[in-house]
């Protein structure tokens, strides 16, 4: 149980263009939904947290209207990264949680961004 | 000073050993404490969730909180070279949904 999907597991864009990254909740209802990225050898950063229905908040320093976030339902949340430049090349990872009083967070296996 | 400090390692040992992992943090209000395993190029994957003091043990691993000292630990034993990853500590607050990280400490098991 608790398996977080991302797709696609790794793109490569131009530099100026949009990607889109999907994170989906398998076999559970995800009440909020985290944004991380990762840079080599360094730890997870979160970006943003996201709570369906509503809109996502962002953690400092985090440009919201570069990185759009939607929430749309239980299962599925979006991560769009508009405009790409070669430094917004990462991992990012999204996270899910249950809700309910569960505080444990399920992992996606992260989506390696390459802006050529 | 960050909130959770991890060393990066790498911690080398070899199969069979007992492996000591560990974290310190600063903040007081940090409740609910997690162990997280990833593999290269890979999300982490949740090995062991605890809240507040105590011992917490799932098959060949277990997991320490010291509230008193802000310092936490995985033991695995009988180490695997299947464990061999990134393992990430990672804490929050009561309340607070948002995860603080450390650093994560890669091992490295040995045949």
């Amino acid at each position: 149980g608790a398996v977080v999907s991302q797709h696609p597991s790794r793109v490569i864009c131009k530099s100026g263009t949009s990607v889109k990254i999907e994170c989906r909740s398998l076999d559970f209802q995800a009440t909020t939904m985290f944004w991380y990225r990762q840079f080599p050898k360094k730890s997870l950063m979160l970006m943003a947290t996201s709570n369906e229905g509503s809109k996502a908040t962002y953690e400092q320093g985090v440009e919201k209207d570069k990185f759009l976030i939607n929430h749309a339902s239980l299962t599925l949340s979006t991560l769009t990264v508009t405009s790409a430049h070669p430094e917004d090349s990462s991992f990012y990872i999204c996270s899910a949680r249950e809700g309910g009083g569960y505080y444990e967070q399920y992992f996606g296996p992260g989506t390696r961004l390459t802006v050529t | 000073q960050k909130e959770v400090e991890q060393d990066p390692g790498p911690l080398s040992v070899p199969e069979g050993a007992i492996v000591s992992l560990n974290c310190t943090y600063s903040n007081s209000a940090f409740q609910y404490f997690m162990w997280y395993r990833q593999y290269s190029r890979k999300g982490p994957e949740l090995l062991m969730y605890t809240y507040s003091s105590g011992n917490k043990e799932d098959g060949r691993f277990t997991a320490q909180v010291d509230k008193s000292s802000k310092y936490i630990s995985l033991f695995i034993r009988d180490s695997q070279p299947s464990d061999s990853a990134t393992y990430l500590c990672a804490m929050s607050a009561a309340g607070g949904y948002a995860l603080n990280f450390g650093k994560g400490t890669s091992l490295l098991v040995t045949p």
